[in-house]
């Protein structure tokens, strides 16, 4: 059974590029969740997505953007990069309990590193 | 507001010895907690969770954690360290459906 997994590993992009950072879930996760680590901290939450829709939103502006998939993959888009956004990217999937309220246990992919010039 | 502690950004110790990393939690809802591992230019593998089943929580390679609500923690012990377990270790509360983590501990581990 495959873990999370992203693509690319390793990217490197020029101020005010545009970047897309992709996820594919675990196996039977539907929820799929996008921190930053900037280097030398904790991950910050960025925005989470259930049936395809943002469902919760970290403090970051609208440059920042995603997508689910019917497949419960997902992508996360930077626009107008700065050079503040270099960091790694996390992606996490879970499984959504409707009947309790609450998600699962986040399973983490080994992110993408993104370094802005 | 939801926040995380984690004293300490770095701790030393000798292979051997105990482990003990520290985490406060400040949550208005019943927290979910979490401890995970990174090791260097790798993603987070979860050591344990805490879902108040049981306060003492055991994970994975000798790591534990005991949740106390008087005093908001969730400390992870390691009896004994080994050479491996040093890496970044992050403190999570999951209790809004997102985590919101620590600044993170970093373990050293010396011969």
């Amino acid at each position: 059974d495959a873990g999370v997994t992203q693509s690319p590993t390793h990217l490197i992009k020029t101020r005010g590029q545009q970047v897309t950072l992709r996820c594919s879930p675990k196996s039977g996760h539907d929820t799929v969740s996008w921190y930053q680590q900037a280097l030398g901290q904790g991950p910050q939450f960025i925005f989470q997505y259930y049936e395809e829709e943002e469902r919760q939103r970290g403090n970051f502006p609208d440059r920042f953007s995603g997508h689910q998939f019917p497949n419960y993959s997902s992508e996360l888009n930077v626009n107008a990069l700065l050079l503040g956004d270099s960091a790694l990217y996390l992606c996490a999937s879970s499984y959504r309990d409707i009947l309790a309220g609450v998600i699962d246990t986040q399973y983490f992919g080994p992110g993408t590193r993104l370094t802005v010039l | 507001a939801q926040s995380v502690t984690q004293l300490g950004s770095h701790v030393s110790v000798s292979e051997g010895a105990l482990v003990l990393l520290r985490c406060n939690y400040s949550s208005s809802v019943p927290p979910y907690l979490f401890w995970y591992v990174q090791y260097p230019n790798q993603g987070l593998q979860l050591l344990l969770k805490y879902t108040s089943a049981a306060t003492l929580v055991k994970g994975i390679n000798g790591f534990e954690a005991e949740f106390k609500k008087s005093e908001t923690s969730f400390h992870l012990t390691k009896p004994s360290a080994h050479m491996s377990d040093a890496a970044e270790y992050f403190c999570a509360d999951g209790g809004y459906n997102k985590l919101i983590f620590g600044a993170g501990t970093r373990l050293a581990v010396h011969p």
